[in-house]
């Protein structure tokens, strides 16, 4: 399969821990971006990647959140000193992007679910 | 940014056209309109995106209103499989998708 993965699938934490999730884009695409999704909302934007550089941040992306992209392929994202607000879906997705971004298409990874006890 | 408004749900039945619809009043000359659904515990999918004029794939037709206030997205036969929220989305002259609620689109056999 040559889509966007996601690992973990699935992640139950206590407050306070950190955790990391990764994605690996499809392996062409120079853009990668991260998404939240809580219960019965659409994805919110939180932070974009063109290859390496991290290109924009979204307000709802706070000073614990943080995101890589190394070598402009895999990406991660580490959420520090979780709080049971943190609990959503997070989604990961990546496109072959024109200048602009007007028609491009993103292609969605099935999400790591995130729940803060 | 421009903002879309779509139905909470919707319901269908099994093998008969589906219209969703979604205005955008405040849409800009250079904003596309792009439909994306998501089903049940997975990502996002794309469906199909266009400008001004009507648009046909091998998923949907989108139906876009002269004045570009308000788009329709046509599924031709729905099927159980395409059971999904749907969201329509203003791609700005940006990078990142905004999504709102979408339309919950349920199925009957």
């Amino acid at each position: 399969d040559t889509g966007v993965s996601q690992n973990p699938r699935h992640k139950i934490t206590k407050r306070g821990q950190n955790v990391t999730f990764r994605c690996d884009p499809i392996s062409e695409h120079n853009r990668l971006y991260w998404y939240r999704q809580t219960l019965g909302q659409g994805p919110e934007f939180l932070t974009y990647f063109q290859n390496e550089a991290q290109l924009e941040k979204s307000r709802l992306l706070s000073d614990r959140f943080s995101a890589e992209r190394p070598k402009g392929s895999f990406s991660t994202l580490e959420i520090q000193r979780t709080e049971q607000g943190d609990s959503a879906m997070y989604l990961c997705a990546s496109s072959l992007g024109e200048s602009g971004g007007r028609q491009e298409t993103q292609y969605f990874g099935p999400g790591t679910r995130l729940l803060v006890l | 940014d421009a903002k879309t408004t779509q139905p909470n749900s919707m319901e269908s039945n099994e093998e008969e056209p589906v219209h969703l619809p979604c205005n955008h009043s405040t849409i800009s000359g250079t904003d596309y309109i792009h439909w994306y659904r998501q089903l049940p515990s997975q990502g996002p999918e794309y469906v199909i995106h266009g400008l001004t004029s009507n648009v046909n794939n091998r998923m949907a037709s989108l139906a876009i209103a002269e004045d570009r206030k308000s788009s329709t997205l046509i599924l031709h036969r729905a099927t159980l499989r395409d059971a999904a929220v749907y969201y329509c989305i203003l791609r700005l002259n940006n990078n990142d998708m905004r999504f709102g609620a979408g339309t919950r689109l349920t199925v009957k056999p």
